[in-house]
């Protein structure tokens, strides 16, 4: 069965420093999304992706946050800053189209700012 | 998108028909209810979709009332791994998803 794939599955990094987050989305998936769950909340949507562009994005994606699709298989999520507060799983997702139908969730990375 | 209730928790027996329920009073008629479950801190799994008519795949059952105010989620015979959350979402099915507390399922050897 096909698979949302993302790497890596844990990263530490210190506070300041730029980090990116990898996908691998299904292949033939138009639309791609990054969300994020801070321990112990809920799963918060971050932003939407396609035909290389964003086509929205939450109040969480500020100017530190960036995405990009840098070839025909990978989707990457850019923390330019990052901060104590973006500790998280983040989970990349993919859905064949924007309607009626589900999207398909990675494994997610688990990112630790110290 | 319309506002689910679920109860935050629940508990079946191994082996049971596990019956999650879910409020949506205020859907409107082009949102579709979902269910994804979300197993230990792994990604969301997809479980099922509807619109009006009940539907079944290989995972589960869901049945929307002819009101559509409500639903409920039929796991029909529960096993350990089915331990998680479960969300039921209303929406448009366009893009974003919008993921609540859910409801938090115990299956109980």
């Amino acid at each position: 069965e096909p698979e949302v794939t993302q790497t890596p599955s844990h990263q530490v990094t210190q506070m300041g420093q730029e980090v990116i987050l990898r996908c691998v989305p299904i292949s033939n998936h138009l639309y791609f999304y990054w969300y994020r769950q801070i321990l112990g909340q809920k799963v918060e949507f971050l932003v939407s992706f396609y035909n290389n562009e964003i086509s929205e994005k939450s109040e969480i994606f500020d100017d530190q946050f960036s995405v990009e699709r840098p070839d025909g298989s990978n989707f990457t999520l850019k923390i330019r800053s990052t901060k104590l507060e973006d500790s998280a799983m983040y989970f990349c997702a993919s859905s064949e189209r924007s309607w009626n139908t589900e999207a398909f969730f990675g494994q997610g990375t688990r990112l630790t700012v110290v | 998108d319309a506002k689910t209730t679920q109860p935050p928790s629940m508990d079946c027996a191994e082996g049971r028909a596990a019956n999650l329920p879910c409020n949506h009073s205020t859907i409107s008629g082009n949102e579709y209810v979902y269910w994804y479950r979300q197993i230990h801190s792994q990604g969301p799994q997809y479980i099922i979709h509807g619109l009006k008519n009940n539907e079944t795949n290989e995972m589960a059952s869901l049945i929307i009332t002819e009101d559509r105010k409500s639903s409920t989620l039929i796991l029909p015979h529960a096993t350990l791994r089915d331990t998680a959350v479960y969300y039921c979402i209303a929406y448009f099915g366009n893009e974003k998803l919008t993921f609540g507390t859910g409801t938090r399922l115990t299956i109980i050897p």
